[in-house]
């Protein structure tokens, strides 16, 4: 059962664009929704991350929407660059309780175009 | 701060052959993990850790061992690898969850080939 489903697998973009990056999940109880960038060779670091309290979150040129009664939420990448080239993962978890555990998506190879 | 270290950076083994993936984190973290990554799959979870002595599995345990004997420590072990645990393995630590926050810290990766 994939719990996080994530959209499109890969994504090319020109540099000056729009990328958006779309998740999917099926737990109710998930009430945190990081995103994790990875470049290759490296681990992944935390990018971003969402409460479902808030239907929006921006930092920088980077922005989550969420819609809790679709249980969706997506990345856009406002005026992308060749520098944004990675690989993007959405996660969902449960923050209360001592559940540390991280349900990723399968992950979106994004390319920007120069 | 070294942050969360993995060694080695590279490993290729024989199918049979042992070996154990170290990985360690300076940061006092409570919480560590290992995933694998494989070309379409993501990040799957193997065996995690709350603490010093406590362990559980993830997703993907089976041909993997893991012991949790100092906060700082989380080796993964192949006891007779096998080529389907060809992959990328990462290991990630984090604080206790708080405010809703959960941010993990992933090492470096090890490259494992099993031939």
């Amino acid at each position: 059962q994939q719990q996080v489903k994530q959209s499109p697998q890969s994504l090319i973009v020109q540099k000056g664009g729009i990328s958006i990056i779309n998740c999917a999940y099926e737990n109710t109880a998930f009430d945190y929704f990081p995103w994790y960038q990875q470049f290759p060779g490296k681990g992944p670091a935390l990018l971003i991350a969402i409460r479902p309290d808030v239907s929006e979150k921006k930092e920088g040129r980077f922005t989550i929407s969420f819609n809790k009664s679709a249980k969706q939420f997506s990345l856009h990448i406002m005026d992308s660059q060749p520098g944004d080239s990675a690989t993007y993962f959405c996660a969902a978890t449960r923050s209360r309780g001592s559940n540390y555990k991280l349900t990723f998506g399968k992950g979106t190879l994004l390319t920007v175009n120069p | 701060n070294a942050g969360v270290t993995q060694t080695p950076k590279f490993q290729v083994l024989k199918t049979g052959q042992s070996m154990t993936l170290q990985c360690a984190q300076d940061m006092n973290h409570e919480y560590m993990s290992w995933y694998r990554q494989d070309p379409g799959m993501g990040l799957r979870l193997i065996h995690y850790s709350v603490g010093a002595g406590i362990t559980d599995q993830g997703e993907v345990p089976n041909g993997y061992n893991v012991s949790r004997s100092t906060t700082e420590d989380f080796p993964l072990r192949l006891l007779s690898a096998a080529p389907s645990q060809t992959s990328v393995y990462f290991c990630a630590s984090s604080k206790p969850l708080r405010e809703g926050q959960n941010e993990q810290f992933f090492g470096p990766g090890t490259r494992l080939t099993v031939l």
